[in-house]
């Protein structure tokens, strides 16, 4: 089974601030079926990312997902104060689908 | 509007069974596979499984073989979950979530389970 590993574990930075989130597995993915959610406290994850690179619908155009192979990236280029949330990555693989254990954008 | 609508919260003591519904509005249940998540207190977010609605295909988790089942009512458009043999550690809320090829767009509002005695 692929295993995700997202690092940092958490990212404390300040608002206009750049997040660069990684996101490594055990084996190589396509890039068709890398998608990245957004999760707030009290509520269901949401896409912003999928394809590896292409925004879901409503997400902001200051989320970008890059990558290929075992290493994916999110960034945020300009941290707004909604942004602060933990990210999971999420591979749908024909070896059964697998999540990351999530970073943590915090306010510094 | 796709909306995945889940049955509510649960008690249940250790040894106990479990079944959560998720019921689908908005598009063609067949359409999309669904997924179920869980996600312990404090912790990251488990995939279960899934189930195919056209057909009623799963694939279930390794951690979960044999005590995991998921089925589907097409004639109302819900998906379940049963998870038996429930233990403490089984407390979390369970989500389920649409599948189409990589992405998964909408989600249900989460159910929480309580396993204690």
């Amino acid at each position: 089974e692929i295993v995700l590993t997202q690092s940092p574990g958490t990212l404390s930075l300040s608002p206009g601030e750049r997040a660069t989130l990684s996101c490594r597995a055990s084996q190589s993915v396509s890039r068709s079926f890398l998608a990245w959610y957004q999760q707030k406290p009290g509520q269901a994850p949401r896409l912003l990312i999928h394809g590896a690179s292409s925004r879901a619908t409503g997400t902001p155009d200051r989320f970008s997902g890059s990558g290929s192979g075992t290493d994916f990236t999110l960034t945020i280029s300009r941290l707004e104060p909604e942004d602060f949330a933990v990210y999971y990555c999420q591979q749908f693989g024909s070896s059964r689908t697998a999540f990351g254990q999530g970073t943590k954008v915090e306010i510094k | 509007q796709v909306q995945l609508v889940q049955s509510g919260a649960e008690v249940k003591k250790p040894g106990a069974s479990l079944r959560v519904s998720c019921k689908a509005a908005g598009y063609t249940f067949n359409n999309f596979y669904i997924q179920w998540v869980r996600q312990a207190p404090g912790r990251g977010l488990e995939w279960m499984g899934l189930i195919n609605p056209s057909g009623g295909s799963t694939d279930y988790a390794r951690k979960f073989q044999g005590r995991l089942i998921m089925t589907r009512d097409t004639s109302t458009s819900t998906a379940y979950m049963e998870l038996s043999s429930l233990k403490s550690e089984d407390t979390a809320v369970y989500y389920c979530a649409t599948r189409y090829g990589g992405r998964s767009d909408y989600w249900g509002q989460g159910t929480l389970v309580t396993v204690s005695s």
